[in-house]
């Protein structure tokens, strides 16, 4: 079966730091990623998607990037971390080929920024 | 544009109640997917249910059940005798032809708490 994994759990940054968080599927091949951020007290807002390795569309301008090093491999960077990045960050992946598939996330990284 | 609206942000009923969460969407597409996910304190998102735009059929799963509306642009979800394991935010999501592969466009959910 197919599992997907997030870490850290939880991160407290200083701002200005670099940022790296880490998402890992496992069970299937040549998944759709995403990167979702969801604001406290707000719904999920899609920032990243990858359709392949070294394949990745940004949905909305802003601090952060992504990479896919591996198939199955979904990292999120930041060089300098701002306060607003603060937030809950959830990955998730969904078949390749199939985008009305549903989505299956990851436990999440909760991200402070001080 | 895709919109979808999550109109009730937060619920409070007591145990065995029944609860309705509301969703209604805009899409110029004929073509759409429909969602609902649960996201209990944890924080993890679970999917629960998927529904395309030409079915709408009702459906019902245990205690959950569903209620697609075409006239209405509306995908209603209903618990029926709630219980205290029900509590999370509830987000209704929407997938289109103007989505970015697959992307799902997220209502701002509805946080249901179930008292004992």
């Amino acid at each position: 079966s197919q599992t997907i994994h997030q870490w850290p759990a939880t991160l407290v940054q200083p701002v200005g730091s670099p940022l790296s968080l880490e998402c890992t599927v496992e069970g299937t091949s040549n998944p759709n990623l995403y990167w979702y951020r969801q604001a406290a007290g707000r719904g999920l807002q899609l920032l990243f998607y990858s359709v392949g390795i070294g394949q990745i569309s940004s949905e909305v301008p802003q601090n952060l990037s992504a990479s896919r090093p591996q198939d199955r491999q979904f990292i999120l960077s930041s060089k300098k971390l701002l306060l607003s990045d603060s937030g809950f960050y959830l990955c998730a992946w969904t078949a390749d080929g199939a985008p009305y598939n549903e989505q299956f996330f990851g436990p999440g990284t909760r991200l402070t920024v001080l | 544009a895709q919109k979808v609206t999550q109109a009730q942000t937060e619920i409070s009923v007591v145990e065995k109640e029944d609860v309705t969460l509301d969703c209604v969407y805009e899409t110029r597409d004929t073509t759409y997917y429909l969602f609902w996910y649960k996201q209990p304190p944890s924080g993890e998102l679970v999917f629960l249910i998927r529904r395309n735009s030409f079915d709408e059929q009702n459906e019902i799963s245990g205690r959950y059940s569903w209620n697609f509306q075409k006239s209405t642009s509306s995908f209603n979800f209903t618990i029926t005798a709630s219980q205290v394991v029900d509590s999370a935010v509830y987000f209704c999501a929407l997938s289109d032809l103007g989505g970015s592969q697959g992307n799902l466009i997220f209502g701002k959910g509805t946080k249901l708490s179930v008292k004992p």
